[in-house]
Parts: structure tokens; sequence; C-alpha cells
């Protein structure tokens, strides 16, 4: 059974630009979840997508959004990249809810660097 | 909020002995999960446990067990017999329900582990 897959793995971006990146759940699974990861910051929650709905939102700009498809592929979008957008991306999946009672299985992430 | 803190920023053990990894979590909520994640280098973060709070027996899962103090707001891990495949980062996370059917985890700072031959 596959796991999770992001793409791209690494990409670098300059101030300003937009960046995509992509993330493909195990099978089955419906919730998608996505994480910042910064030394400064560490691990933070995004936002959560269920049957292409975003359900949840953490404390981050509008310069970050995400859509599902309905094949529970994912997508997020930085726009206007600003330096401290540099971080690991990580994405999750679970077969229904976020994490709980659900157990997240994690993407190996995307490292974006911008310049 | 809920908040995670894990005190000890880098540990290191002898292969073989035993490390405890401490945290503790700050939360109003009466149900939740706890968790301990391990991010090796290669990044990609790995489920090591979880315990319910519901539940009073503390979780284990062979070498891995952890020590789950509800009123003390405390879920330490314990790694035996370590492992040089156990040098990683280690999170401890917090999951409560946030609404709309969804649960969001709350992460530690990390614990750097370093398994010594």
């Amino acid at each position: 059974k596959a796991g999770v897959t992001q793409t791209p793995r690494y990409l670098i971006k300059t101030r300003g630009q937009q960046v995509t990146l992509s993330c493909s759940p195990i099978s089955g699974h419906r919730s998608v979840s996505w994480y910042q990861q910064t030394p400064g910051q560490g691990l933070q929650f995004l936002f959560e997508y269920f049957s292409e709905t975003q359900r949840n939102k953490g404390n981050f700009p509008g310069r970050f959004s995400g859509r599902q498809f309905s094949n529970s592929r994912s997508e997020m979008n930085v726009s206007t990249l600003e330096l401290g957008d540099s971080a690991l991306y990580l994405c999750a999946s679970s077969p229904s809810g976020g994490a709980g009672a659900n157990v997240l299985t994690f993407g190996a992430g995307s490292r974006l660097t911008v310049l | 909020a809920q908040t995670v803190t894990q005190s000890q920023p880098e540990m290191s053990v002898q292969e073989a002995e035993t490390v405890t990894l401490s945290c503790t979590y700050d939360t109003s909520e009466n149900n939740y999960y706890l968790f301990w994640y391990k991010q090796p280098p290669s990044r990609q973060m790995i489920l090591v446990i979880r315990q319910e709070a519901y539940k009073q027996q503390n979780a284990t899962e062979n070498r891995f067990s952890v020590n789950f103090q509800k009123a003390a707001k405390s879920f330490s891990l314990k790694i035996s017999d370590s492992q040089l495949g156990d040098t990683a980062m280690y999170f401890c996370a917090f999951a409560a329900y946030s609404g709309a059917g969804s649960y969001q985890l709350t992460f530690g700072k990390g614990t750097k582990l370093s398994v010594i031959p």
C-alpha cells in the first residue's frame, strides 16, 4: 500500500513568487492535513481538508491556501513568498477525522527555500 | 489553546541502555489523545506510540512505553534497549477535538536523541 506522496521534494523560489505543493494521500484516506516545520517555530498546523472542504485552519495569513480534489489529493499554495516561508511542509492523511482516534500518516515533506 | 512542552532539547544514550524523554502539556479538555512521533534524518514523521486520555493504562509498543500522568499533565516516553536506529528527533503531540469532525495536532519543540554505539 503506497504511503503519502508529496511533490516536489525540494524547491527554491524567490521572494514575491508563489508556490504550489501537492500531496497524494494513502488510498482510501479522505482527510488531508498540512503542517509547516521550521527550526524556530517547530511544527505548526496549517489546515485540514475532508471531502473537498476545509474544516479546520491554523493561524496563518491568507497567503496560505489549499484545496482538495474529489480523489482526495490536496494542494497547498503560498502566494507572495517571504523569506520566513522557508520551511519543510508536511502533509498527513487519515481515514476520516484528523489526529485523535485516527492516526495520521505523514509524507516525507516538501522542502521550500525562499531566496 | 493547548501547549506542549518538551524540556530536553537534546539527549544521548548508550546503545542497549534505557532513556526517558519528558513531555508536559496544558489543556482544559478532558478527552484528548497524546502521541510520540519520531522524525529520523530522512524527515519522514513516524508514529511511535499513542495514548487515549480516558485510558488509565499506559500504552506500550515493543521497546517503547509511556508514563501517562493525567493529573500532572505529563506524558513521558521510555525507550528500552536503545538501538542505533532510534537516533532521531522525537516529538510529543496533543490532539483534541476542534469542531466539524476535525482534530489537529499540537506539537512540542522536539527532543533530539542520539544513540551512541
